[in-house]
């Protein structure tokens, strides 16, 4: 069964640090993009961060409301993405979802998801 | 970055009943659009992507329509366990964007 766990989430203060990890299984890691989204509590669905495999050069994406304070990475002996969060701020409290990426070749290659975890929480506040 | 708009923000429907939802992208995405459905507490679910194609263990009954920047999801026949929230995604361009949402619920 193709599987994604999240961990890492919990209370931290504004400023402070974070990393978040997802744990895949079921498949073969190393051949799919991963990504993170996040929900904030009673609103909609927010992509925060995207990791291609490396047969596709393992480069990354943000989102701007993250940029230079987020990084995302994969260690595909384990299995493992992680994001890295720092210099929190009280509107990054959402549940984080991970998620797998499929490829789609077009003019350029298309990423659409199709597995999500069950998330995990972070509450930023002081 | 390109904006999706979901409409209705609420739907209210019978059980049996055929429900059509629609999301607009503010400039065209092709067919690199994705339909989810998620409840309470729980992670989106993937039903549709590339507009139309229904994902792996997903009912007959859900299809989706569209094209560049109108799109539609139908749910023929709701079932009980149709209840729930849908977001429309585009992929065609980063940002990946979502639509705010329309919620389905009993009438």
């Amino acid at each position: 069964e193709v599987q994604l766990v999240e961990s890492g989430g919990g209370l931290v203060q504004p400023g402070r640090s974070l990393r978040l990890s997802c744990t895949a299984s079921g498949f073969t890691f190393g051949d799919y993009a991963m990504s993170w989204f996040r929900q904030a509590p009673g609103k909609g669905l927010e992509w925060v961060s995207f990791i291609r495999s490396k047969a596709y050069g393992g480069t990354t994406d943000f989102a701007a409301s993250v940029k230079g304070r987020f990084t995302i990475s994969r260690d595909d002996s384990k299995s493992i993405a992680y994001l890295q969060m720092n210099s929190l701020k009280t509107e990054d409290t959402a549940v984080y979802y991970c998620t797998r990426g499929i490829a789609i070749f077009g003019v350029v290659y298309y990423y659409y998801m199709d597995v999500w975890g069950k998330g995990t929480t972070v509450t930023v506040s002081s | 970055e390109v904006v999706m708009t979901q409409s209705p923000a609420t739907l209210s429907v019978s059980p049996g009943e055929r429900a059509t939802l629609s999301c607009r992208a503010s400039q065209s995405v092709s067919i690199n659009l994705a339909w989810y459905q998620q409840k309470p507490g729980q992670a989106p679910r993937l039903l549709i992507y590339g507009a139309s194609t229904r994902a792996t263990g997903i009912p007959a009954r859900f299809s989706g329509s569209g094209s560049g920047t109108e799109f539609t999801l139908t749910i023929s026949s709701l079932q009980s366990e149709d209840f729930a929230v849908y977001y429309c995604q585009q992929y065609n361009n980063w940002p990946l964007t979502f639509g705010g949402g329309t919620k389905v619920e009993i009438q």
